[in-house]
């Protein structure tokens, strides 16, 4: 069946720091990646999307490209800021239904 | 403003009753989800729902019912026969799917239930 294994955490990073958060699939076909993005005690917000490969999703700085022949979707932004500490997400749709399948997450924490 | 709102955002239950949680969704979409989020876990599918009337068992459905009356509506029943039921609860929707093109999921803020 399809997986997820993005990096465990917790990362912690000081501000304007380089941020990678690796993230790599198993998947039959074709399927779409994201990013999500959980704050505390919220719920999860799309960060960012591929739908095939070769394709850059962006967003807030953020940024990932689909790499279907390396099966991998990495999370990277140029300066991190504080505001950015979260639980980041990657998952993927694919198949003949509509489930989501998640990684486990991974907490980013920004110190000043 | 278009959304997903779920209440309560906290819920307590003693154990041996069943608990409804619900989700509206003002988006008109046509497919509903509800996941299971654990500490330290990424989300785990409960049900799903691609038109009204109809639902599909996700990964971890036992203990669980829902229902889908109204394309708007989702509410899920965390029941007695839930052997773990403290967590997270998240409710999602998306447009109907096109072939060929999975549609992004828009989440809900959550509920905390906790079993006392």
């Amino acid at each position: 069946g399809d997986s997820v294994t993005q990096m465990e955490g917790p990362v912690t990073l000081s501000e304007e720091a380089f941020l990678t958060i690796n993230c790599t699939y198993t998947a039959t076909g074709y399927p779409s990646l994201f990013w999500y993005v959980q704050y505390p005690g919220e719920g999860l917000q799309l960060l960012l999307k591929a739908t095939k490969a070769d394709d850059k999703g962006s967003n807030k700085g953020f940024e990932a490209t689909y790499r279907k022949e390396t099966t991998s979707f990495h999370l990277e932004k140029g300066s991190v800021q504080v505001s950015d500490s979260a639980v980041y997400f990657c998952a993927l749709a694919g198949g003949s239904n509509y489930k989501l399948t998640f990684g486990k997450g991974t907490l980013l924490t920004v110190n000043p | 403003d278009g959304g997903i709102t779920q209440s309560p955002k906290y819920l307590f239950r003693k154990e041996g009753q069943n608990v409804t949680l619900s989700c509206e969704q003002n988006l008109n979409h046509d497919a509903m989800y509800w996941y299971r989020q654990d500490p330290g876990q990424g989300l785990r599918l409960i049900y799903y729902s691609q038109i009204v009337n109809d639902f599909q068992k996700g990964d971890i459905a036992e203990g669980y019912s829902v229902s889908r009356e109204k394309k708007e509506s989702f509410p899920l029943t965390v029941t007695s026969a839930q052997k773990n039921p403290t967590a997270f609860y998240l409710c999602a929707s998306s447009k109907k799917r096109l072939a060929g093109s999975p549609d992004t999921q828009y989440f809900g803020p959550g509920t905390r239930l906790t079993v006392l």
